[in-house]
């Protein structure tokens, strides 16, 4: 299930569920998303991207989906490993005359096996 | 291919000290980043260089932060006097585009925790 803890919204699954992670944006003029994963003491690592002119991006195991009109990202893991537990952020890139990246809050993904 | 380089890992020490980060990018990326991720919340944008000129600093605390990239390489992050507040991980990263299209990922290193007691 869902819940949220003392900063950041943890999801439990099960090993072998599949797992949606999402995020709500706040720039309408957002153009270029990116969801990222971050694992204890590390830093971020690069999950998927997506542009604005698309709804949809699958990479192996994981799928991005877009809508617009609700500003909300989502990010679906298929068949989720204890390797895929930690803190997955989603980022928009606000296009203000030049490019920077805002992250999300972030998301705590729990796997038991 | 060698990541984002940062030191010192790990730092602590007491308010009103200073401390100072570096970091070295991934070789030929011109754009570096250097992120303050506070626990339980998502990295924010420091300071963000084109080469070795500013593009943003808008969340930069100017009054105890600087930041430098002399030749457009690597880049040192120091905070003077520091508070209690600074307590975060500094994540450096880099990435190979130029320009106002972002046209591909951010390179991460692991960062580096202060502690101000």
């Amino acid at each position: 299930g869902e819940s949220v803890g003392l900063h950041l919204p943890t999801l439990s699954v099960q090993e072998g569920d599949n797992s949606i992670i999402n995020c709500a944006y706040s720039n309408s003029a957002s153009d270029y998303f990116i969801w990222y994963k971050q694992e204890s003491g590390k830093g971020p690592q690069f999950i998927i991207d997506i542009r604005s002119n698309m709804d949809k991006r699958q990479g192996q195991r994981v799928t991005v989906l877009l809508n617009k009109t609700v500003k909300h990202l989502s990010l679906q893991i298929a068949a989720t490993q204890p390797g895929d537990s930690a803190v997955y952020f989603c980022a928009e890139n606000r296009n203000s005359g030049y490019s920077t990246l805002t992250f999300g809050k972030g998301t705590m993904l729990l796997v038991s096996p | 291919e060698a990541g984002v380089a940062q030191s010192p890992r790990y730092k602590i020490i007491e308010k009103r000290q200073s401390v100072a980060f570096w970091c070295n990018p991934i070789s030929g990326h011109a754009t570096l980043y250097w992120y303050q991720q506070i626990l339980g919340q998502g990295p924010k944008l420091l300071i963000q260089f084109q080469n070795n000129g500013v593009v943003d600093d808008s969340q930069l605390p100017k009054d105890r932060f600087s930041a430098e990239r002399l030749k457009g390489v690597d880049s040192t992050l120091k905070i003077q006097p520091a508070k209690l507040e600074d307590s975060a991980v500094y994540l450096c990263a880099s990435s190979s585009y130029v320009g106002t299209q972002v046209t591909g990922e951010l390179f991460f290193g692991e960062g580096s925790r202060l502690t101000v007691l």
